[in-house]
C-alpha cells in the first residue's frame, strides 16, 4: 500500500498563505492522479475541500472559498495545497488522499495547521 | 441535502462483532458509490472500504480483509458494515462517505459512530 507523507505540522499567521504537501512515493508519478483534499477540525468529520489534476481538471468542494486552490510540483512527485489569505477558522487537520488503483483508496498522515 | 447518519457503533470485547449501519438521504443513492472510513482516536483517517452503486463491486484494506463485509440496500437507502474478529487496533471512529460519480472525491461524510474494543 503506498505511503502518501505529510509534514506533521505547519504554521502561518492570519492573512498569509500556507503551502501543504502531500509527497507520493517515487513508484507513483504524481501527474497521473487527481490529488484530493480534506480538511477536519476537532470533534467534526472531514469535510471535502478540492482535488486538482491540472489546471485544466480539477473541482472545488461545494462553499469552499477560492483561496483554497490545488497545484502539483511533479520535480518532487508532490500535491499541493495552497491556503491564501489564512484565517483564524483555517486551523484543522489537512489530509490528501489518492486512488493509486481502483482496488484502494489512499490517506496522507495529515497536517496540522495552526494559524498564528 | 445531503444527509449520511451513522449508528450502531459501541463497546464490544475482542473477538467480537458489530454491525454498523448508515441511513442516507437527500439524494439517489442507488446512483452513488459509498465507502467506510475510519479514524482511531488521536491518529488520521484510514479508508476501510467501498461498495459500487449495485453492490456488485466490493473492496477492501488489507488490514480487514476477510474480518468486515460491506453491503447497501438501496431500497432501504442503507449501507452496512458487518465487523467480526474485532481487535483492539479496530478502536475508531468509523465514517461513511458518499464517493462522486464524477470526480471519485468523497464528497459527504457522516458524522461518525464510536467503535471501542476492549475487554
Amino acid at each position: 500500500q503506498p505511503v502518501l507523507t505529510q509534514p506533521p505540522s505547519s504554521s502561518a499567521s492570519p492573512g498569509e498563505s500556507a503551502r501543504l504537501t502531500c509527497t507520493l512515493p517515487s513508484d507513483i508519478n504524481v501527474g497521473s492522479y487527481n490529488i484530493y483534499w480534506y480538511q477536519q477540525k476537532p470533534g467534526s468529520p472531514p469535510r471535502y475541500l478540492l482535488y486538482y489534476y491540472s489546471d485544466s481538471d480539477k473541482g472545488q468542494g461545494s462553499g469552499v472559498p477560492s483561496r483554497f486552490s490545488g497545484s502539483k510540483d511533479a520535480s518532487a512527485n508532490t500535491g499541493i495545497l495552497l491556503i491564501s489569505g489564512l484565517q483564524s477558522e483555517d486551523e484543522a487537520d489537512y489530509y490528501c488522499m489518492i486512488w493509486p488503483s481502483n482496488a484502494q483508496l489512499v490517506f496522507g498522515g495529515g497536517t496540522k495547521l495552526t494559524v498564528l | 441535502q445531503v444527509q449520511l447518519v451513522e449508528s450502531g457503533g459501541g463497546l464490544v470485547k475482542p473477538g467480537g462483532s458489530l454491525r454498523l449501519s448508515c441511513a442516507a438521504s437527500g439524494f439517489t443513492f442507488s446512483d452513488y458509490y459509498m465507502s467506510w472510513i475510519r479514524q482511531a482516536p488521536g491518529k488520521g483517517l484510514e479508508w476501510v472500504s467501498y461498495i459500487s452503486s449495485s453492490g456488485s463491486t466490493i473492496y477492501y484494506a488489507d488490514s480487514v480483509k476477510g474480518r468486515f463485509t460491506i453491503s447497501r440496500d438501496n431500497a432501504k437507502n442503507s449501507l452496512y458494515l458487518q465487523m467480526n474478529s474485532l481487535r483492539a487496533e479496530d478502536t475508531a471512529v468509523y465514517y461513511c462517505a458518499r464517493v462522486d460519480s464524477g470526480s471519485y472525491t468523497l464528497d459527504y461524510w457522516g458524522q461518525g459512530t464510536l467503535v471501542t474494543v476492549s475487554s
